[in-house]
């Protein structure tokens, strides 16, 4: 059974970074793209960007260019999300959500993390 | 970008009957592969979004099949043969025909 699974809530200091894991089971990492989307309290789904870790690469929404990296270590089927420079309004849920390569479809979510950034 | 644009953005209805979500693309979501790129996804309360519906039509494993999808090009829905409680949440479509991917606004269904 596919499961992607999110590290724990955190709580941040304006202008401060957080890195957020999202760990694969039950499938083959290096098959997946592995994207991350953030949903500000009571709004909708917003991408960030997307992963591939059969290459490494990376592209991002234009919003967070600068601020946000994705990476992932295939030897322990994780991928990261790090966001810089946080500010009050990053304060939301981030979810990694896979697509099989090759495939068209996002069919599996992360739990969601709550990162909440406050003075 | 392609911006996708849901209506109604709110929904009551009541048990066992049907309901019906639009969701509009500003961009075609037909890929030359001649698959289209659209997707539901229903968010319960507290939880992540829940794949209902991929390429337009297809239930996911385990969605009961009252949820049915249509539409092609830009126009697509969403549609619930019978309401039941358990159906409640925000109901979103999505493309992930280009990058970045973009979602509707979301609709939020309630029980009379």
């Amino acid at each position: 059974q596919v499961q992607l699974v999110q590290s724990g809530a955190e709580v941040k200091k304006p202008g401060s970074s957080v890195k957020v894991s999202c760990k694969a089971s039950g499938g083959t990492f290096n098959s997946y793209a592995i994207s991350w989307v953030r949903q500000a309290p009571g709004q909708g789904l917003e991408w960030m960007g997307v992963i591939i870790p059969m290459f490494g690469t990376a592209n991002y929404a234009q919003k967070f260019q600068g601020r946000v990296t994705i990476t992932a270590d295939e030897s322990t089927s994780t991928a990261y999300m790090e966001l810089s420079s946080l500010r009050s309004d990053d304060t939301a849920v981030y979810y990694c959500a896979r697509r099989i390569m090759g495939g068209t479809t996002y069919d599996y979510w992360g739990q969601g993390t709550l990162v909440t950034v406050s003075s | 970008d392609i911006v996708m644009t849901q209506t109604p953005l709110s929904l009551s209805v009541t048990p066992g009957q049907p309901a019906s979500i639009s969701c509009k693309s500003s961009q075609s979501l037909l890929h030359s592969d001649g698959k289209t790129y659209l997707y539901w996804y229903l968010q319960k309360a507290g939880q992540p979004p829940q794949l209902l519906i991929y390429e337009v039509s297809n239930r996911f494993s385990g969605v009961p099949d009252r949820f049915s999808g249509s539409g092609s090009g830009t126009d697509f829905t969403l549609k619930i043969s019978r309401v039941e409680a358990e159906d409640v949440g925000v109901y979103y479509c999505m493309q992930s025909i280009q990058l970045p991917l973009s979602f509707g606004q979301g609709t939020k269904l309630e029980i009379k």
